[in-house]
């Protein structure tokens, strides 16, 4: 299984709505990542955790809100939301473990997230 | 900090012919990695091909291969025998690897390449 599967594939939400986006990888990685993708833009690193702890933050705002509940799980808690923020969320996976490399990054195929 | 260059914003080809799509990228860093990612209009991010910044051989995968040039900083994507399904964004991306983990897996991303491959 090298899938990194992301839910929903679509949301639109009000700016007072809470909503949450979900990522499940079952490959045994240990980093896992969040990244926003702009229209016609590159990816751009939002959080990366690492054995289940927060190891970056890209001055992300705390509209954003990720969480890491277990090794295979990745959530994105969103609220107050800007119509700015709209993107493409993707969440994304590698191994990493002391002892092995990285190697590359496993993608999953993205929230399409609408703020109205 | 590391930059990944993508000069080519557009490139088109016809079916059936090679194309090059070229990068550079700045570090300081000894052991990386480099890919190109394709994300067709499905918007999935798709590994196309990796190399070792260790390793001189350049890497291959079936109609894909590159032409790393470590000292120069270049890692160009050729793709032979194009095909329609090759239609996509390419993005060059880079890696920092580590044998003692520590996160070092985020890429960094070039603005990307928008390859039409034309019947």
């Amino acid at each position: 299984d090298t899938e990194v599967t992301q839910t929903p594939k679509h949301l639109v939400m009000g700016m007072t709505n809470k909503k949450s986006l979900k990522c499940e990888q079952h490959m045994g990685h240990r980093a896992m990542y969040w990244y926003k993708q702009k229209a016609k833009k590159p990816p751009e690193l939002m959080f990366v955790y690492s054995y289940e702890k927060l190891s970056i933050n890209e001055s992300v705002p705390s509209r954003f809100s990720p969480e890491c509940p277990n090794s295979s799980l990745l959530n994105l808690h969103l609220h107050a939301l800007q119509p700015e923020d709209s993107a493409l969320y993707l969440c994304a996976s590698s191994q990493e473990s002391e002892g092995m490399m990285n190697t590359e990054a496993f993608f999953g195929q993205g929230t399409r997230l609408t703020v109205v | 900090a590391q930059t990944v260059t993508q000069s080519q914003p557009e490139m088109s080809v016809q079916e059936a012919e090679t194309v090059t799509l070229s990068c550079t990228y700045d570090t300081s860093e000894n052991n990386y990695y480099l890919f190109w990612y394709k994300q067709p209009p499905s918007r999935q991010m798709i590994l196309v091909i990796r190399q070792e910044a260790y390793k001189q051989q350049n890497a291959t995968e079936n109609r894909f291969s590159v032409n790393f040039q470590k000292a120069a900083k270049s890692f160009s994507l050729k793709i032979s025998d194009s095909q329609l399904g090759d239609t996509a964004m390419y993005f060059c991306a880079f890696m920092k690897s580590s044998l003692y983990g520590g996160s070092q897996g985020n890429l960094i991303f070039g603005k990307g390449t928008k390859l039409s491959v034309k019947p």
